[in-house]
This record gives structure tokens, sequence and C-alpha cells, in this order.
């Protein structure tokens, strides 16, 4: 079956300008996350949802993050007016819900600010 | 807060050597503790996990066990191929809320013919 799809693969953006990125869950799957993972640094979590509601986003680094999920499916994570730190590979996982189940991961977007 | 702390890499074997990659945690209670690993332009995917003190994980030839009295939950394996190139993850998880890991910054592990 399908796993996790990101898309694009491969992001290269002009300081200022907005970005959108988008995951496609594991059918079925009711919990999504949003992982940053930077060079030389471990996954940083950003954000997850529980169905279409974000119970905890305690993780995004500023409000030039954003996120939302509809349908109980796809996601879309938004940066606004971007800047050299964002600079990563951005990556989504899915689960069959927020208790013990193992996460999925996406194969990642990476995200180059110049 | 809870942190997990992996040794430096790149790691840089010559095929069928043996493999250890440190892991320690810190950690109140009794999280479960995992190993990740990520295969070039692939995201990562659950290699094996420990839920309690004393359980050993294994697959594919790795294992790791979960040492409570160390904080430590070491990955080894007897005999690397150059397939196993890859960047490892230490992780671990407390039960309730939402469970969300804690990662550390990734091993990288490269082995040579």
């Amino acid at each position: 079956g399908a796993g996790v799809s990101q898309s694009p693969s491969n992001k290269v953006t002009e300081k200022g300008k907005d970005v959108e990125l988008r995951c496609d869950p594991i059918s079925g799957h009711t919990a999504l996350y949003w992982y940053r993972q930077s060079l030389g640094q471990g996954l940083e979590f950003l954000i997850y949802f529980q169905g279409n509601s974000a119970p905890d986003k305690s993780g995004l680094p500023s409000d030039r993050f954003s996120a939302e999920r509809t349908g109980g499916s796809v996601s879309t994570l938004t940066i606004q007016r971007t800047q050299q730190e964002d600079s990563a590979v951005y990556l989504c996982a899915s689960s069959w819900g927020t208790g013990d189940y193992e996460q999925y991961f996406g194969p990642g977007t990476r995200l180059t600010v110049t | 807060g809870d942190s997990v702390t992996q040794m430096e890499g790149p790691v840089t074997l010559s095929e069928e050597a043996f493999l250890t990659i440190n892991c320690t945690y810190t950690a109140t209670g009794y999280p479960s503790l995992f190993w990740y690993v990520q295969y070039p332009g692939e995201g990562l995917q659950l290699l094996l996990k420990a839920t309690k003190a004393d359980d050993k994980g294994s697959n594919k030839g790795f294992e790791a066990t979960y040492r409570k009295e160390t904080t430590s939950f070491h990955l080894e394996k007897g005999s690397v191929q150059v397939s196993d190139s890859a960047v490892y993850f230490c992780a671990l998880r407390r039960s309730g809320g939402s469970y969300i890991p804690t990662f550390g910054r990734g091993t990288s592990l490269i082995v040579h013919p």
C-alpha cells in the first residue's frame, strides 16, 4: 500500500516568500505529525493533528509557521516570509492514532531559502 | 525535560566489522526506547524498540538492550554490510499525552566494501 507522501520533494525559494508544503498520510491514519530536521540536528517536533484538530502547537518556531489539515487527510504546512534559518528538511509522519502507535514517515521536503 | 544523546558521527567501518552506536537518555519514569534508520533520500523507518527495562529489541541483525541502570540503549550489529549505510536515530517516548518522541541528533554510518 501507499506510504506517506510529501510534495514537493525539493523547494528553493527566495527570502521573504511564502511556501506551502504538503503531506498525504497513509489512508485511515488519524494522527499526523510535522517535524523539522536541520543539518546536524535531531528531529524537532513542530505540530501534530488528531483528525483535523491540532491540540499541540507548541513546537511551531514562530507565528510565521502555520499548519492545517482538512478532511482528516491531507495537511499543509505554510511558512510565511521565509528566512534563511528556515532551510531544513521538513518531515511528515502519520499513525493510526496518538496512542502507542508506530509513526510512519514520509521522505521529506528539502527547503532551501536563498 | 527529556533528552537523547547519541555519539557523533560519521562512523566509518569496513564491511563485516562490528558496529556499536551509543545512545543515552534522560527522562522521568519509564519511557519506551527506539532506534530509527534513515536511508539516503528516504524518511525514517522504525528499526527496533524496547518498552521496559532489560528488554532487547532486534531486527535485521541489529539489536539494542534497554538498560535502566545506565540509562542507555546502544545499537549493535555483529557484521555490517554496505547496505547498512544510513543515518541512525535514537529516540524515547513517554506514555500518555501526545506520545511525541524525543529524538537524538542522529549518527551517520558509512560502510566501505
